[in-house]
């Protein structure tokens, strides 16, 4: 099934710096998704980047799509310490499903 | 209360046990999901249910029973479970199951499950 995968599993930074997180899945899709998950808790969605879409911005977050190489990256700016968490891509699999990668753990030391 | 909800948040139950998770959205969604999260691997979809008619099975052991009563709930009914049945059970919904045309979901906090 289509999966896509986070690197790098995890990632340690200091607070203030920017956090890129990359995904890369396997075949074509036409939309993809991230999701952030605080320990222990449930996922929240972040930003969903459509194909037709290069890049899309909300907030601290940026994400970008290039179908071509069939990767999606994950920036967060100025990061805090509240920003640590597991993040998510998300692609869809089957018509009534999604299909999460092992994600990225994300560590922001204040 | 807003969201998804999910009761209750921790859980802990022998082998013999019968006992059933809760989910409840309060999003007028029309689809429903369980999930499974086992340390050190993806998220595993479980179950979906849309309109109350369930979907999707994932070769999901007999074991573990879901129940759709209505499109606002959720329960999954646990029975003679196994000790790596052990995880963090998480329920979504979204307001229908086109994920194809990229469509949000929406997750409880979760039932943190231990089989002993």
């Amino acid at each position: 099934s289509q999966q896509g995968e986070e690197d790098p599993q995890a990632l340690s930074i200091q607070e203030g710096e920017n956090a890129t997180m990359n995904c890369s899945y396997k075949t074509s899709i036409n939309n993809l998704q991230w999701y952030r998950q605080n320990s222990g808790r449930g996922l929240v969605h972040l930003i969903l980047i459509r194909s037709n879409e290069r890049e899309k911005h909300s907030g601290r977050l940026r994400v970008t799509l290039d179908t071509s190489k069939k990767s999606s990256s994950l920036l967060i700016t100025a990061s805090r310490a509240a920003d640590t968490a597991s993040y998510f891509c998300a692609t869809p699999g089957s018509a009534r499903q999604l299909t999460f990668g092992s994600g990225t753990q994300l560590t922001v030391l204040p | 209360e807003t969201g998804v909800t999910q009761t209750p948040r921790h859980l802990v139950m022998g082998m013999t046990n019968k006992k059933s998770l809760k989910c409840e959205q309060h999003l007028g969604h029309n689809a429903m999901y369980w999930y499974k999260q086992s340390a050190k691997k993806p998220l595993e979809l479980m179950f979906v249910y849309n309109f109350k008619e369930q979907t999707e099975n994932n070769s999901v052991p007999s074991r573990f029973s879901p129940e759709c009563p209505n499109s606002s709930h959720l329960f999954l009914h646990l029975h003679t479970l196994q000790p790596e049945d052990s995880a963090l059970y998480l329920c979504a919904s979204s307001q229908d199951v086109n994920l194809r045309g990229g469509v949000e979901q929406f997750f409880g906090p979760g039932t943190r499950l231990t089989v002993l």
